[in-house]
């Protein structure tokens, strides 16, 4: 299957601040999802976007297909993006390990 | 309307039990997932349909498990003889159509076999 690897694998910001997380891809796909999954479980979609950039508040995404990686990014982090942050790509969806992301107040 | 909503929620079985897991994905989709998530894992693949067809059941770990959607709606996925290896959060996804479509998943049924 693809290997997808996410980095970093943890990240800890000061409220307000702003960060990337990448997703690097081992084979060409044609569909990458992101995903936020929250201190309860629940996996929530935030972009599908297999090629190039999407922007919704204060996040965003750019996905370079060719050169297979993806990267989100998250603007003045609030509390409540804390949890782990997936990227899955192909058409099984394979994961990646996930960032886990703590934003302190 | 309603998301994708999986029950039970929490099961506990002892091993050697069979379970079965429910998956009430968003009404219409076409395409269901089911997916094993052990602790600080990324969900792995484990089948995929669409409408009542299974067209990938690759990453179905065993013959123990076993995963139906009869009408091409409600899926079930059974686990037979449960073991420890088996403990994990089984999370269902659907989406509206094709396989490239943006996934919903449901909470998850959190299976602890002791």
């Amino acid at each position: 299957g693809i290997q997808v690897e996410q980095s970093p694998p943890d990240l800890i910001l000061q409220e307000g601040a702003n960060s990337t997380l990448r997703c690097n891809f081992s084979d060409s796909v044609n569909n990458l999802q992101w995903f936020h999954q929250n201190p309860w479980g629940q996996l929530i979609n935030l972009f599908y976007i297999p090629s190039g950039t999407k922007q919704n508040g204060r996040l965003s995404a750019t996905t370079v297909a060719t050169e297979r990686y993806s990267l989100l990014y998250i603007s003045s982090s609030q509390t409540t993006d804390s949890g782990v942050y997936f990227c899955a790509v192909g058409n099984q969806f394979y994961f990646g390990t996930g960032t886990s992301l703590t934003v302190i107040p | 309307g309603a998301g994708v909503s999986q029950s039970p929620r929490y099961k506990v079985a002892k091993r050697g039990q069979d379970v079965a897991l429910r998956c009430d994905p968003i009404s219409g989709h076409v395409s269901l997932f089911w997916y094993q998530q052990a602790l600080g894992q990324g969900p792995e693949f484990l089948t995929y349909f669409q409408n009542e067809a299974q067209l990938d059941k690759s990453g179905l770990p065993s013959d123990r498990f076993f995963a139906e959607r009869p009408e091409g709606s409600v899926s079930t996925l059974k686990i037979q003889r449960t073991q420890q290896e088996d403990s994990a959060v089984y999370l269902c996804a659907s989406s509206s159509r094709l396989v490239t479509e943006t996934q919903y998943f449901g909470p998850g049924t959190r299976l602890l076999v002791l």
